[in-house]
């Protein structure tokens, strides 16, 4: 119940293609949802989070989109760029306190 | 300001041996976190501190690993005859408050290399 399924492994886009990356969850007292971005040799940074009462949140080309009946969340990087590329992990908290339970990362790769 | 510290950046030990891994948090932080990430895998928490309170524990995968922290600043991870399975990158993290809504700010991780 404290697992969040992350998919896909792994990505390869094309510049200003768009990046779509999908996770899972079925503890419904999780009520935070980051995402995190994480460079090689870097800790994880936090990107953009949402909270389950709004089903989209955007922030600049990223949005995060939500749909808490299906307990599911996605992320979406628009014009993607070779900067973009990275490990993205999503997350989840507030069941449990305030640690965070991680999906097992996405690797994207923008093409250039 | 400066952000979350981690040292050393990597750690080669072997089997058996033990080994305590040091955290700075962003001064004025109450929280701080541990997590363990295993090559190619998500994150793993395994303990908490907030303010004065109590540690959350309960990620700790086994006796063998214990932390501490003083006050509201460095924070030690110290596992204790290091096995194989203990190879990661280990992660601290601190935030303002300890509620969900926080930003965790991530130090850059100690790579622990079990032989």
């Amino acid at each position: 119940q404290q697992q969040v399924k992350q998919s896909p492994q792994s990505l390869i886009v094309q510049k200003g293609g768009i990046s779509i990356i999908n996770c899972a969850y079925e503890n419904t007292a999780f009520d935070y949802f980051p995402w995190y971005q994480q460079f090689p040799g870097k800790g994880p940074a936090l990107l953009i989070a949402i909270r389950p009462d709004v089903s989209e949140k955007k922030e600049g080309r990223f949005t995060i989109s939500f749909n808490k009946s299906a307990k599911q969340f996605s992320l979406h990087i628009m014009d993607s760029q070779p900067g973009d590329s990275a490990t993205y992990f999503c997350a989840a908290s507030g069941a449990y306190g305030n640690k965070l339970v991680f999906g097992a990362g996405t690797i994207l790769r923008v093409k250039s | 300001g400066a952000g979350v510290s981690q040292s050393p950046s990597n750690k080669v030990t072997e089997k058996g041996k033990d080994v305590e891994l040091r955290c700075d948090p962003i001064s004025g932080h109450t929280a701080l976190y541990w997590y363990r990430q295993r090559l190619g895998q998500g994150l793993e928490f395994l303990i908490y501190f907030q303010g004065n309170s109590a540690p959350d524990k309960s990620g700790l995968p086994s006796d063998r690993f214990s932390a501490e922290r003083t006050g509201e600043s460095v924070s030690t991870l110290t596992i204790q005859r290091t096995q194989q399975e203990d190879s990661a990158v280990y992660l601290c993290a601190s935030s303002l408050v300890w509620t969900p809504l926080n930003e965790q700010f991530f130090g850059p991780g100690t790579r622990l290399t079990v032989l």
